[in-house]
């Protein structure tokens, strides 16, 4: 059963930069899209982007040129990285697998959630 | 405003049965397949549907789903308290190149 643990700073400055990690355990590293997922407070739920084994990404369109994933497949981490923050950036963050078959995907695991607040 | 449109809340007794609709667009529900997530608050979301109709093992047969042109169902019978979360439908948007959500509903078991 694999396991996804997080973390990173829970609190930023407007304009400075988000980072968070995501650790996978027990498991395949290569084969899956490995996403970030966010939640801001009294929303429903954002996909910010993924990244696969080899560094191949797809990003939100609305998030893009604020947007850096990177993976580590030396230690089965991946990462995300989002800057010039603002009060809107403020969400829950979920890394999260997404296991694609040859005709379908869907998120199969999650991370524990990383609560980021962006206040000056 | 979400890709995807689904009902802010739906509510129903216990033990009733209650559905939830996903409506989208042929780039997206129209011609790829769609999965539904619970997400109880405090938790990270749960796959309950994949393939618009297939079940993860561990998940009763009292979830279904269902796909038809460009919109998508789940249901849930034998409400039970327990159920009482936001659910959210997702799918890719071949358009956007992206994964989009629904805005989410809530499920009130009265």
């Amino acid at each position: 059963q694999v396991h996804l643990q997080q973390w990173g700073a829970g609190l930023l400055k407007p304009s400075e930069t988000l980072s968070l990690t995501c650790a996978v355990y027990t498991g395949s590293f290569s084969g899956y899209y490995w996403s970030w997922v966010r939640q801001p407070p009294g929303k429903g739920l954002e996909w910010i982007g993924q990244i696969n084994h080899s560094g191949s990404t797809n990003y939100n369109p609305s998030l893009r040129t604020r947007l850096t994933m990177s993976v580590n497949t030396s230690k089965n981490q991946f990462s995300l990285k989002l800057s010039s923050v603002t009060a809107a950036d403020t969400a829950v963050y979920y890394c999260a697998r997404r296991y694609c078959d040859s005709i379908s995907c869907h998120f199969d695991s999650w991370g524990q959630g990383t609560l980021v607040t962006v206040s000056s | 405003q979400s890709v995807l449109t689904q009902p802010p809340s739906v509510s129903a007794a216990p033990g009733q049965k209650v559905t939830i609709s996903c409506s989208g667009s042929s780039s997206n529900i129209g011609n790829n397949y769609i999965s539904w997530y619970q997400h109880l608050p405090g938790t990270a979301p749960k796959v309950l549907i994949y393939e618009n109709d297939k079940r993860p093992s561990g998940i009763p047969d009292r979830f279904s789903g269902s796909k038809s042109d460009t919109s998508a169902t789940l249901g849930i019978a034998g409400l039970q308290t327990g159920d009482e979360a936001d659910y959210y439908c997702g799918t890719w948007d071949s358009s956007l190149s992206a994964v989009v959500f629904g805005g989410g509903t809530k499920l009130t078991v009265l």
